[in-house]
């Protein structure tokens, strides 16, 4: 069965305390790996798609990288309004257009 | 700005009653989806279509229908509402084929069943 799963569930940082996420994965053969940023009562936000491990991909401070069992989203010096919830999908070879969510993180930045 | 609008942005309803949840994209995309998310369980996908005319069932189908009769329309009925379909849901949609599979949503209809 695909399945996704993103650790930790929560995360607290300080500004400027640099940390990642983790989505782990298990799909039968994967089209695509894609992260997500949603804001409290809005719609998920397209950040990245991965397609092969090895590849990486960056916007700002927010590093994606790709492996054949994980990825990571990783946070360079964090601001306040970096502070969502960060969703991981899969899209497998087998699935057409579905996609597989992970249940999130929620990502909270003091400062 | 393009996008996806989705209506209303939240309703009340009663049991049994039946509701459309309307969403309209203006990207000219060829595949369009409904998720709905709840707590602890994350997005799941009720029904999909890859072009006008096709609809197919995703995760949770049941107690809801889909129709596509032209591009940039995709409503989703509930033909008797249940107090289980209380939920935030997400229409999206993406162009397969070019940016192979990325979905854009929108920005949600919360939608409570008493």
């Amino acid at each position: 069965e695909d399945q996704v799963t993103q650790s930790p569930e929560a995360l607290r940082l300080q500004e400027g305390e640099s940390s990642s996420l983790n989505c782990s994965y298990t799909v039968s053969g994967l089209r695509g790996l894609f992260w997500y940023r949603q804001d409290p009562g809005k719609g998920p936000e397209f950040l990245f798609t991965l397609y092969s491990a090895g590849e990486e991909k960056e916007k700002e401070r927010l590093k994606a990288t790709l492996t054949k069992k994980e990825s990571f989203l990783h946070i360079t010096a964090p601001k306040p309004e970096d502070s969502a919830t960060y969703l991981c999908a899969v899209q497998a070879n087998q699935a057409g257009t579905a996609l597989i969510f992970g249940k999130g993180t929620t990502l909270s930045v003091s400062s | 700005i393009a996008g996806i609008t989705q209506a209303p942005t939240s309703q009340i309803l009663a049991a049994g009653r039946r509701m459309t949840l309307r969403c309209t994209q203006d990207m000219r995309h060829n595949a369009m989806y409904w998720y709905r998310q709840d707590l602890g369980l994350g997005l799941r996908l009720i029904h999909y279509s890859n072009t006008a005319g096709t609809t197919g069932k995703g995760e949770v189908p049941d107690g809801y229908s889909v129709s596509r009769a032209n591009t940039d329309d995709f409503p989703l009925t509930l033909a008797s509402a249940v107090p289980s379909q209380t939920s935030v849901y997400f229409c999206a949609s993406s162009e397969t084929g070019t940016d192979p599979d990325t979905q854009y949503f929108g920005p949600g209809t919360r939608l409570t069943v008493l």
